[in-house]
């Protein structure tokens, strides 16, 4: 079955950057794009943007253009997402998620489980 | 950016009760099939419930279900049980950027 598989926590200082890892399996990785959400406490689920597996292309939101890099490597199945410049508004559980695998929808029916990252000096 | 009002943001109910959570979307979302519903529970990643608007994920039980009209999209819990007290949360993906609501919280009355 489809499984995304997440790094580890990351506990960072401000102005650090941290990269995160997403292995894939069960499905064929170059198929989908891959996108990541994040949820700071107290918050909601934000969307941060998207890689295309087979070209690369990528869309960031707005607010993380310039910080924000999202990569892939197909010989392992694997999406990375790394953000620069770290400062206690990036403290937030990371998740990198799949649509349409299951369903064919534009839904996310697939996610990782979340990798912590803490932001604090 | 489609910004996503979900109201409420949050409610107390009962086991057993009927409750409706709304979304309205900013910016017209012409086609039903660019609209989800997911539940999440603290300390997992989220679920997806409802995609297209109307259609059941398998495995989702049947006492939840969803409706469009217009710009406004519901997601509708028929007898609430103890497992259904967490987070919800709209998506629409009719446009870059894909936006979430702002959640609601279920939580016992």
């Amino acid at each position: 079955q489809v499984q995304l598989v997440q790094s580890g926590a990351e506990v960072k200082k401000p102005g650090a950057s941290v990269k995160i890892s997403c292995k894939a399996s069960g499905y064929i990785f170059s198929s989908f794009y891959l996108h990541w959400v994040r949820q700071a406490p107290g918050h909601g689920l934000e969307w941060m943007g998207r890689i295309n597996p087979k070209t690369g292309g990528t869309n960031y939101i707005e607010k993380f253009q310039g910080r924000v890099t999202m990569t892939r490597d197909t010989s392992l199945d694997t999406g990375y997402m790394e953000l620069s410049g770290l400062t206690s508004d990036d403290t937030a559980v990371y998740y990198c998620a799949v649509p349409g695998v299951e369903t064919v929808s534009e839904a996310f029916d697939s996610w990782g489980q979340g990798t912590v990252v803490a932001v604090s000096s | 950016d489609n910004q996503l009002t979900q109201s409420p943001s949050s409610l107390s109910a009962s086991v057993g009760d009927t409750v409706t959570i709304t979304c309205r979307a900013s910016q017209t979302i012409y086609t039903s099939f660019n609209f989800n519903w997911y539940k999440h529970t603290p300390g997992q990643a989220p679920s997806l419930l409802i995609y297209a608007a109307s259609t059941l994920r398998r495995g989702v039980p049947s006492r939840f279900s969803g409706s469009a009209s217009g710009t406004n999209f519901s997601l509708t819990i028929n007898s609430l049980q103890p497992d259904d007290f967490v987070h919800y949360y709209c998506q629409q993906t009719y446009s870059v950027p894909w936006t979430f609501g702002q959640g609601t919280k279920v939580d016992i009355k």
